[in-house]
C-alpha cells in the first residue's frame, strides 16, 4: 500500500547509457514532482506535472524527459548520462494547490550512480 | 524569488540537550513553511508545517517550530534529543498560490551523542 514508489531503486550504469525511472502514486493526486538531490544533499526540483501537463520545468539539460501518460505516473527518462547526473531523484506528489494543506508525499528515491 | 537558509550543515548535541535548528527564509510574501526529516538512505518525511494561524506548530516526534515574520525564521526544536533523531532535516518554503512547488534549504545535519 506505498503511497509513491518508484524503481528502481538503485540504478548503476555507464556513461552514455539512456536509462528511465517510474514513478507511481496511489493517492489520487493530480500534481507530480521529481527532485533531484545531489551529493551535498541539496534538493532542487526539476519538472511538475498536473494531470499529465508540464506545469514546471526547471533549467534541466535537454536529456532529461519527463512523460506522464497518466496523472498516477510521472517517468523520467535520461539520455546520454554523464558522471555529473549521479543523484538521488525523488518523486513526489500533491493534491494541486493544496500541497501545503495537505501535504507533499515523497518516493523513497532512487540512487542513480553513473561510471 | 523564495530563498531558504539554514545556518549550520551540521549540528551536534548530547542526548537529552536541547536540539535547535535554524531556518531562515527570503520570500515577498509570507510563505508556507515545512521542515522535512530524511533518514539515512529513505525519503523525506513531513515533520511539520506552518501555514495560517498559530505560529508555534507542533509535529511529530516531540519537535516544534515557531514562524517568525519580523526575523523571517522558522527555526526547529526539541527539549530533549534522542539518538534516533540523528538525521539530515530540511527546512522548505512554498508559495501560499499557485503549484506551491516547494523551495528547500541545504539542509542540516544532527548528530545525537549519547
Amino acid at each position: 500500500d506505498t503511497a509513491v514508489s518508484q524503481t528502481p531503486k538503485y540504478l548503476v550504469t555507464q556513461m552514455g547509457n539512456d536509462k528511465s525511472i517510474k514513478c507511481e502514486q496511489n493517492l489520487g493526486h493530480d500534481t507530480m514532482y521529481w527532485y533531484k538531490q545531489d551529493s551535498k544533499k541539496f534538493l532542487k526540483i526539476m519538472f511538475s506535472y498536473n494531470n499529465k501537463e508540464l506545469i514546471i520545468n526547471e533549467t534541466v539539460p535537454n536529456r532529461f524527459s519527463p512523460k506522464s501518460p497518466d496523472k498516477a505516473h510521472l517517468n523520467l527518462h535520461i539520455n546520454s548520462l554523464e558522471l555529473g547526473d549521479s543523484a538521488v531523484y525523488f518523486c513526489a506528489s500533491s493534491v494541486p494547490g493544496q500541497g501545503a494543506n495537505y501535504g507533499y508525499t515523497f518516493g523513497s528515491g532512487t540512487r542513480l550512480t553513473v561510471v | 524569488a523564495q530563498s531558504v537558509t539554514q545556518l549550520g550543515s551540521h549540528v551536534s548535541v548530547s542526548e537529552g540537550a536541547l536540539v535547535l535548528l535554524r531556518c531562515n527564509y527570503s520570500s515577498s510574501v509570507p510563505p508556507y513553511l515545512f521542515w522535512y526529516v530524511q533518514y539515512p538512505n529513505q525519503g523525506l518525511q513531513l515533520l511539520l508545517k506552518y501555514t495560517t494561524g498559530a505560529t508555534l506548530v507542533k509535529g511529530i516526534n516531540g519537535f516544534e517550530a515557531e514562524f517568525k515574520k519580523s526575523e523571517t525564521s522558522f527555526h526547529l526544536t526539541k527539549p530533549s534529543a534522542h539518538m534516533s533523531d540523528a538525521a539530515e532535516y530540511f527546512c522548505a518554503v512554498s508559495d501560499r498560490t499557485g503549484f506551491q512547488k516547494l523551495v528547500f534549504g541545504t539542509g542540516t545535519r544532527l548528530l545525537v551523542s549519547p
